[in-house]
Order: structure tokens, then sequence, then C-alpha cells
């Protein structure tokens, strides 16, 4: 199976503040990749696919980038509504496995 | 709009059986991959298995072949997993959803699976 690493594993911030996550694949997912955002107590939502392609509905202050086994999500400009742990998940090959999670505190 | 509603978790002893049900609803059922995808307490997640649109194919994670079974009705546009010999580290949160042969949208709210004695 292919591993998915997360950095960092939590992630203290200020509203405004531009934040980044990495996630590294094991090995070659070439652009096969998705995030998601949860929430406590909620379902996860998909933010982004396909490495950098944005969700209808997602505002436009998440983004994603990279290929091959290291990813970025980027969120411009925190809001308060973001603070919430945030998964990324390989779909290159099966199973599909996601990373162990980031926590986006507030500072 | 576009849901899952899942449903039939409960508290199971080990070694016990449940099955899950998932409804569909806002979106052509049988058109899609489904899948199934648990969190235990605390944890993050796992995928568990997935099913084709029209049952032809489907797949499961290591941990629960041979134990789980996952089917769909397309008439009833329902998804389900038959859980058996269920072990304590089967407790967890189970989310149905929609495939889109790779990732995952929308999810269900999910139900909580816990198997204690």
């Amino acid at each position: 199976d292919i591993q998915m690493t997360q950095s960092p594993s939590t992630l203290s911030a200020s509203v405004g503040d531009r934040v980044t996550i990495t996630c590294r694949a094991s090995q070659s997912i070439s652009s096969w990749l998705a995030w998601y955002q949860q929430k406590p107590g909620k379902a996860p939502k998909l933010l982004i696919y396909k490495a950098s392609s944005l969700e209808s509905g997602v505002p436009s202050r998440f983004s994603g980038s990279g290929s091959g086994t290291e990813f970025t999500l980027t969120i411009s400009s925190l809001q308060p509504d973001d603070f919430a742990t945030y998964y990324c998940q390989q779909y290159n090959s099966n199973p599909g496995t996601f990373g162990q999670g980031t926590k986006l505190e507030i500072k | 709009q576009v849901q899952l509603v899942e449903s039939g978790g409960g508290l199971v002893k080990p070694g016990g059986s449940l099955r899950l049900s998932c409804a569909a609803s806002g979106f052509t059922f049988s058109d899609y991959y489904m899948s199934w995808i648990r969190q235990a307490p605390g944890k993050g997640l796992e995928w568990v298995s997935y099913i084709s649109s029209s049952s032809s194919y489907t797949n499961y994670a290591d941990s629960v072949k041979g134990r789980f079974t996952i089917s769909r009705d397309n008439a009833k546009n329902s998804l389900y997993l038959q859980m058996n010999s269920l072990r304590a580290e089967d407790t967890a949160v189970y989310y149905c959803a929609r495939d889109w042969v790779g990732w995952f949208d929308p999810w269900g709210q999910g139900t909580l699976v816990t198997v204690s004695s």
C-alpha cells in the first residue's frame, strides 16, 4: 500500500495567516491526490481533487499543488471557519490511502 | 441536493454481525461507484470497501476481507455493508460516500459501530 505522510500533525495559526500543509507519498502518485476538511463530529468534505482542482463551492482561498510524491494544500488567508482537521488521500492505486491528518488550531 | 444517510450502527459483541445501510438521494445512484470508509474514535480515515455501479466489481481492505460484504440495490437507491465476525478494532464511525473512482464526494453523516463485550 502507498503510505501518505502529512506534516505538520498540528498547526497553530491566526485568522488572516497564510498556511501550508504538506503531504508526501511513499511512491509516485502522479496527480491522483485529494484533500478533505473535517470538523469535529462531522463527515469529511472534499476540497480539492486531482491535486489542484478546486471542488465546486469551495472558497478560492484554498489551493492545492504538487505532483509525484510531494503535495501541498495552501489556505491563503485563514478564516474562523477553516479551523479543522485536513486529510490528503491518494487514489493512484488500490487501496486508496489517507494521510494521518493535520489539525489546524487557533493560535 | 445530493444526500447520503447511513443507518444500522450500534453496539455488538465481538464475533457478532451487523448490517449497515446507506440511503442515497439527489443523484442517479445507479451511475456511480460507492464506498464505505471508517474512522476509529480519535483516529484517521480508512477506506473499507467499494462496489461498482452495477455491482460487477467489489474490493475490500485487507483488514476486513473475508468478513465484510458490500452490496447495493439500485432499485432502492441503497448501499449496504454486511459485517460479520466483528472485532474490537472494527469499532469506528462508518461513512458511505459516492466514489468518483478516486476521490469521495459527498460523504454521509456516518453511523457508529461499537464492538465490545
